[in-house]
Order: structure tokens, then C-alpha cells, then sequence
């Protein structure tokens, strides 16, 4: 079964510092990859998705995620943060032959002034 | 285009009673799931409706139930209400073409269970 482990709980930074957020994945396949920020009160927002092709996606908001099959990884970055980007972030990997997705337990982002 | 509409944004029940949650998806989405979200479990997967049938299905007991109608709108229903079961309640709609599809989520219902 699909899982996603993402294993910083809280992260802060300061506004215009680079940023990323870590996610490793554990699929028998090719796994479908996907980052989502949530803000407080909020439903989950799609920041970005890999589904095949060009390992290094780009995503809304200047974010961008690199899949990495050897390590298992989906990691989300940014090069410089805003104050709005302070929000919960989630990965989630979903198998071709279902539609349920298992999202990590989210990270926590906090940008200082 | 309009979002996903989810319908009470807010809902207060007391233990025992019964619930029933709206969702209505993209327009030209058939694929609408539905995830439980609370601090201790994170997000979990309940179930997924595709054209009036339940294509998937977490693991949450038989309280959790829900349906499709022909115009993909989706309702989920809680029955005998527990503490537990107090929780953001997400709706996410897809085309549905694929059977791995891009999902939309809606603002969610939060269930308070006193």
C-alpha cells in the first residue's frame, strides 16, 4: 500500500529565504505525486503534480518539486519565501488503479518577518 | 469556472444523532471523494463516487455512508454520531476519466460532535 512520510512537522524561515519542504514516498510503481497547501480554515490547495515525464515540476505560486525515484522523494522548494506562504503543506502519492490518495501528515510553515 | 461547493460549512450535532453533508463538484467532474481530516489521524481517505457508484472506499465502519446523484452532486451521511467523529470534512472533485485523476478540493464542513 502507498504512504507518504513527511518528517518535518514545523518549519520557520524568514520572509525571502529559500525554502524546502521534504516528502519520501513509498510505492510498489510509479507513483503519482502531488503537493497541496492548506491555509487555516481552508480546504487543500493543488500546488503542484507529477504523473510522468520531466522530473523537476513547476507549480503555482513559484513553487517547484523534484521527484527523485532512487531516494524516494518528492521534495518542494521555493528560492525565497513570502509571508503568505506561511500555511500547512501536504504531499500526497496516489496508485493509477485507485483514486484514493494517501497524504503525509503535512508540515507546519511559518515565515518570519 | 465556480469551484467545489461544500454545504454546511459548520454543522454542531450532539452524540447519537445523525448527519448528512453536500458537495457539489466542478462542473464537468464525475469523480467526487471524500477525506476526514483531524489533528491526531491527518487526512484520511472515506470514499470515492464516480458516476452514481462507489468506486473506492476507505477504511471507516459502515456509519459512514454516502451517494451520488445524475448530476454528480454527492452527499455523505454520518449516522449514530460519535465524539470521534468530530472533524474537517473535505470534498474533492476529478474528472474521473482516469482512474488516478487530479483532485479539486472544496472548503470542507466542520462537524463539532458535543
Amino acid at each position: 500500500a502507498q504512504s507518504v512520510t513527511q518528517p518535518d512537522i514545523h518549519i520557520t524561515v524568514s520572509e525571502g529565504a529559500s525554502l524546502e519542504l521534504r516528502c519520501n514516498y513509498s510505492y510498489g510503481a510509479t507513483p503519482y505525486l502531488f503537493w497541496y497547501v492548506q491555509s487555516p480554515g481552508q480546504g487543500l490547495q493543488l500546488l503542484l503534480k507529477y504523473f510522468s515525464g520531466d522530473t523537476l515540476v513547476q507549480g503555482i505560486k513559484g513553487f517547484e518539486a523534484e521527484f527523485k525515484r532512487s531516494q524516494s522523494s518528492f521534495n518542494l522548494r521555493k528560492p525565497s519565501v513570502h509571508w503568505s506562504d506561511a500555511a500547512e503543506y501536504f504531499c500526497a502519492v496516489g496508485g493509477y488503479n485507485n483514486n484514493d490518495m494517501r497524504f503525509g501528515a503535512g508540515t507546519r510553515l511559518t515565515v518570519k518577518p | 469556472k465556480a469551484g467545489v461547493t461544500q454545504t454546511p460549512r459548520y454543522l454542531i450535532k450532539t452524540r447519537g444523532q445523525q448527519v448528512t453533508l453536500s458537495c457539489s463538484p466542478i462542473s464537468g467532474h464525475r469523480s467526487v471523494s471524500w477525506y476526514q481530516q483531524t489533528p491526531g489521524q491527518g487526512l484520511q481517505f472515506l470514499f470515492e463516487y464516480f458516476s452514481e457508484t462507489q468506486r473506492n472506499k476507505g477504511n471507516f465502519p459502515g456509519r459512514f455512508s454516502g451517494r451520488q446523484f445524475s448530476n454528480s452532486r454527492s452527499e455523505m451521511n454520518v449516522s449514530t454520531l460519535e465524539l470521534g467523529d468530530s472533524a474537517l470534512y473535505l470534498c474533492a472533485s476529478s474528472l474521473g476519466g482516469q482512474r488516478i485523476d487530479t483532485q479539486y478540493f472544496g472548503p470542507g464542513t466542520r462537524l463539532t460532535v458535543l
